[in-house]
């Protein structure tokens, strides 16, 4: 059974903090992803990485950075947390080429107050 | 860039058949996914379409046509818990990532 695993479901932090949202998968996959997604606006592509210690920017990496020095885990960190961050963060995996299904972890739902 | 438009909403009645749509514009065009999500959960897979033609799977049925930059995904036999968000997803190859739609809210009612 396959799995992604995030490591809050709920967080809550206050502006200017420092945040890591960690991701983990057990499948062995090369690719994995960082997603927000808000009401109205979808899911949107913060940040991905093909490979440990690859990362390419997505279409909202402004105010978050990655990191990936494992092939099963890869973190999304909030520098300094801003109320307009406060949203639903979806982790994903998959295998790369056409076809890959890809598996997303339960979210975290991070408020910043 | 790509383009990818679903309806917001849409409300069917329980038991019924309900088409959700998704046209979509895009270079490099590799497949196209469908996505369910309930409230408050991850989105979990539910059909890939990489060639033209209708994909059957038990009550969900999912169309391409790639001239078109068109999709469709169709419920049959409708039940309350097929209440969700449906996610349109276009696999782009250049990229190797897959770029969603803003989703379907579907509810059923009784």
């Amino acid at each position: 059974d396959v799995k992604v695993t995030q490591s809050s479901r709920y967080l809550v932090k206050r502006t200017g903090e420092k945040v890591f949202l960690e991701c983990v998968q057990d499948m062995d996959h090369e690719n994995m992803f960082w997603y927000r997604q808000d009401p109205g606006l979808g899911l949107r592509l913060i940040y991905f990485s093909y490979d440990v210690k690859m990362k390419e920017k997505g279409d909202i990496p402004e105010g978050y950075s990655v990191s990936r020095e494992k092939k099963e885990r890869f973190s999304l960190i909030l520098e300094s947390a801003s109320t307009n961050q406060t949203s639903m963060y979806l982790c994903a995996s998959r295998t790369p080429g056409q076809g890959g299904e890809q598996y997303f972890g339960p979210g975290t739902r991070l408020t910043v107050t | 860039g790509q383009n990818i438009d679903q309806p917001t909403e849409m409300t069917a009645t329980e038991g019924a058949i309900v088409q959700i749509n998704c046209t979509y514009q895009t270079s490099g065009f590799n497949g196209l996914f469908w996505y369910q999500q309930h409230a408050g959960e991850a989105p979990t897979f539910l059909s890939y379409n990489v060639l033209d033609g209708l994909e059957e799977k038990g009550r969900f049925s999912s169309f391409l046509s790639r001239s078109k930059g068109y999709s469709y995904l169709l419920l049959k036999e409708l039940q309350m818990k097929d209440s969700a968000s449906y996610l349109c997803a276009v696999y782009n190859n250049a990229g190797n990532m897959l770029t969603f739609g803003g989703g379907t809210r579907l509810m059923v009612k009784p």
